[in-house]
């Protein structure tokens, strides 16, 4: 069984510009979380996608979008990237939304604001 | 305004001994309760987790416990192992908000041999 991945691993962005991560979740999850954890401080759910659908969404601007495929993996899109948008991005998938299902994290994509 | 707060950064404790983690909110709707441990360059993995509805859960060395008059919840790992070192988050959820999860800034636990 293959767990969550995430890619890339680190990425470097000038300011205004605009970035993508990608997402694979654990076979047979329909559900993908996305977390945005700034240095020093818990993650912050920005949006989940369920079946395809988004299914609920933080505190975060428009220019944070998302978008979920067929086979169930998930992109995050950030536009005008922002010196504060500088974190550890983590996805985690669970087998379903609407219930304390479990959620399976991925290891991250570190994104740097320059 | 932070929901859900571990006023510790970090903690260190010695092998063997019990390892106590705590973790306070403020919204009295968190119905679900989890703690997640995560090392360097990987990402949270569950450990364990408690209903509003229960007042202790246990798993193995794992025991996490809820009082919900104070709006408190400590997880206890005895006894404690050097791979336990490693950051600890609490979370919460709520089924009104389709049990997003609010998280903790995290302790960091470090087990001296």
């Amino acid at each position: 069984e293959t767990g969550v991945t995430q890619s890339p691993t680190h990425l470097i962005k000038t300011r205004g510009q605009q970035v993508t991560l990608r997402c694979s979740s654990q076979s047979g999850h329909n559900t993908v979380s996305w977390y945005q954890q700034a240095l020093g401080q818990g993650p912050q759910f920005i949006f989940q996608y369920y079946r395809e659908e988004e299914n609920g969404r933080g505190n975060f601007p428009p220019r944070f979008s998302g978008l979920q495929f067929p086979n169930y993996s998930s992109e995050l899109n950030v536009n005008a990237l922002e010196l504060d948008d500088s974190a550890l991005y983590l996805c985690a998938s669970s087998l379903s939304a609407g219930g304390p299902y479990e959620q399976y994290f991925g290891p991250g994509t570190r994104l740097t604001v320059t | 305004d932070q929901q859900v707060k571990q006023n510790s950064p970090s903690l260190s404790v010695q092998e063997g001994r019990i390892s106590i983690l705590n973790c306070d909110y403020t919204n009295s709707m968190f119905d679900y309760f989890l703690w997640y441990k995560k090392y360097p360059a990987e990402g949270p993995t569950f450990l364990i987790s408690i209903s509003s509805i229960k007042d202790k859960n246990e798993d193995g060395r794992f025991t996490v416990f809820l009082n919900k008059s104070a709006k408190h919840l400590s997880l206890h790992i005895v006894p404690s192992q050097p791979g336990d070192s490693a950051v600890y988050f609490c979370a919460a959820s709520f089924s009104d908000s389709n049990y997003q999860l609010i998280w903790g800034a995290g302790t960091k636990l470090i087990i001296k041999p």
